[in-house]
């Protein structure tokens, strides 16, 4: 399975924007580029995915490089509510690529007041 | 409200006593996973399914067994727990392919004494 590597953790200010990072090297042609967050006692929650082209939606946006080597998740304005675990993990497109999925450890956002 | 539903929250239960989480969609997704999450480890994944009668190992299927007879349930079983199995467990659903993101369950909490 083709691996992401996240910082550990991250700090931001409230209503300050945050970019968290996300390596991914061996990333194949086809794979898909997925976020989703854990809050505190919760189960992950779905953030956004793209494949080539950056993305926005009305949590976040993703922007690719180029070579699709990296990504990066943007919270335009930290809330409180955004402090959470990200996780940054790829998708395969269809077949049997999809199903096996695996998480990294994530990064740990702490957003202050 | 699209949800997938794990049933119990909570459960406390002696080695080798079998058991299981179920686990329940109600947005005819094809796809459906089940993940650990241990402290230290994040979350790994158990098993995943494909379609009704399509089951497939993950990362950590030892210990657990699934069925998949109809779409929207997905139970996990645990024929003889073990204390190594105390972990918060997952439920995931999905529309088949890369290009669909998760909804996850609230979790089951399981302590195995």
């Amino acid at each position: 399975d083709a691996k992401t590597t996240q910082p550990n953790s991250m700090e931001s200010n409230e209503e300050e924007p945050v970019h968290l990072p996300c390596n991914h090297s061996t990333i194949s042609g086809t794979d898909y580029i997925h976020w989703y967050r854990q809050l505190p006692s919760q189960g992950p929650e779905y953030v956004i995915h793209g494949l080539t082209s950056n993305v926005n939606n009305r949590m976040a946006s993703l922007a690719i490089a180029e070579d699709r080597k990296s990504s990066t998740l943007i919270l335009h304005r930290a809330t409180l509510r955004d402090a959470a675990v990200y996780y940054c993990i790829l998708r395969g497109a269809g077949g049997t690529s999809y199903g096996k999925l695996t998480f990294g450890q994530g990064t740990i956002l702490t957003v202050h007041p | 409200e699209a949800q997938v539903t794990q049933n119990p929250r909570y459960l406390i239960t002696v080695t080798g006593k079998k058991l299981t989480v179920t686990c329940s969609q109600n947005m005819n997704h094809e796809y459906m996973s089940w993940y650990r999450q241990d402290p230290g480890l994040g979350l790994r994944q158990i098993y995943y399914s494909m379609n009704v009668e399509v089951t497939d190992k993950g990362d950590v299927p030892e210990g657990y067994k699934v069925s998949r007879k109809e779409k929207r349930n997905f139970p996990l079983i645990l024929e003889s727990p073990s204390p190594n199995q105390t972990s918060l467990y997952f439920c995931a659903s999905s529309e088949q392919g890369g290009n669909y993101g998760y909804t996850f369950g609230s979790g089951t909490r399981l302590t195995v004494v």
